[in-house]
């Protein structure tokens, strides 16, 4: 059974700290994983990633995956308030997206 | 560019009652998803479709049916609805099946 698991399920912070969420994933047939912000609403594309080691870099916010091990990590410097969210983490295998169950984040000012 | 819209934005349902979800994309992409999201179970791939006049089952397509009958919108049906089925509902549209997926603003469903 594919499935898609992400820590930690919540985490409440300080203004100016930085966090690590986690995306960990077990498919049959990866194609690529990807980073959704959701603030209430619909989801809004973050990253894609679909090669190993390779960082991608927006702002404060940065990813990497490893295809090995079968996870990829979020990065986010400098939290502000405006970065309180859900972080979804999806896997495609193809016809089919599999998301996490997300990673609720608070910034406290 | 209305990009991904959907209609209604939210709905009341009795238990046994039918309904239509309309989910409408303007930017001609060829795949369209529709998904589920329930407090701690994340999103939940509903039916999916890789074109116009195709149509497949997801992670959990029991209880829905959807009909892609022009490329710019795909319909989810609950033709006897149950209060398991109370969930906030989206629809998705992606150009490609590598390619990130947009997002319209979701459908709120109660069903009592």
């Amino acid at each position: 059974e594919d499935k898609v698991v992400q820590s930690p399920l919540s985490l409440v912070v300080h203004e100016g700290d930085t966090v690590t969420l986690n995306c960990s994933y077990e498919v049959t047939n990866f194609r690529s994983l990807l980073w959704y912000k959701q603030e209430k609403k619909a989801p809004t594309f973050l990253f894609m990633l679909t090669s190993s080691g390779i960082e991608k870099k927006s702002g404060r916010l940065s990813s990497i995956l490893d295809k090995k091990e079968l996870f990829s990590i979020l990065n986010i410097t400098a939290t502000q308030t405006g970065d309180s969210a859900v972080y979804l983490c999806a896997v495609n295998t193809g016809n089919q997206f599999y998301f996490g169950t997300g990673t609720s984040l608070t910034v406290i000012p | 560019n209305a990009g991904v819209t959907q209609t209604p934005k939210f709905r009341v349902l009795k238990t046994g009652q039918s309904m239509t979800l309309l989910c409408a994309q303007d930017m001609n992409h060829e795949y369209m998803y529709w998904y589920r999201q329930d407090p701690g179970m994340g999103l939940r791939l509903i039916h999916y479709s890789v074109g116009e006049g195709t149509t497949a089952k997801g992670e959990v397509p029991d209880g829905y049916n959807v009909s892609r009958l022009k490329k710019q919108n795909f319909l989810l049906g609950l033709e006897s609805a149950a209060p398991s089925q109370t969930s906030v509902y989206f629809c998705a549209s992606s150009p490609t099946l590598t390619y990130e997926q947009y997002f319209g603003p979701g459908t709120r469903l109660t069903v009592t």
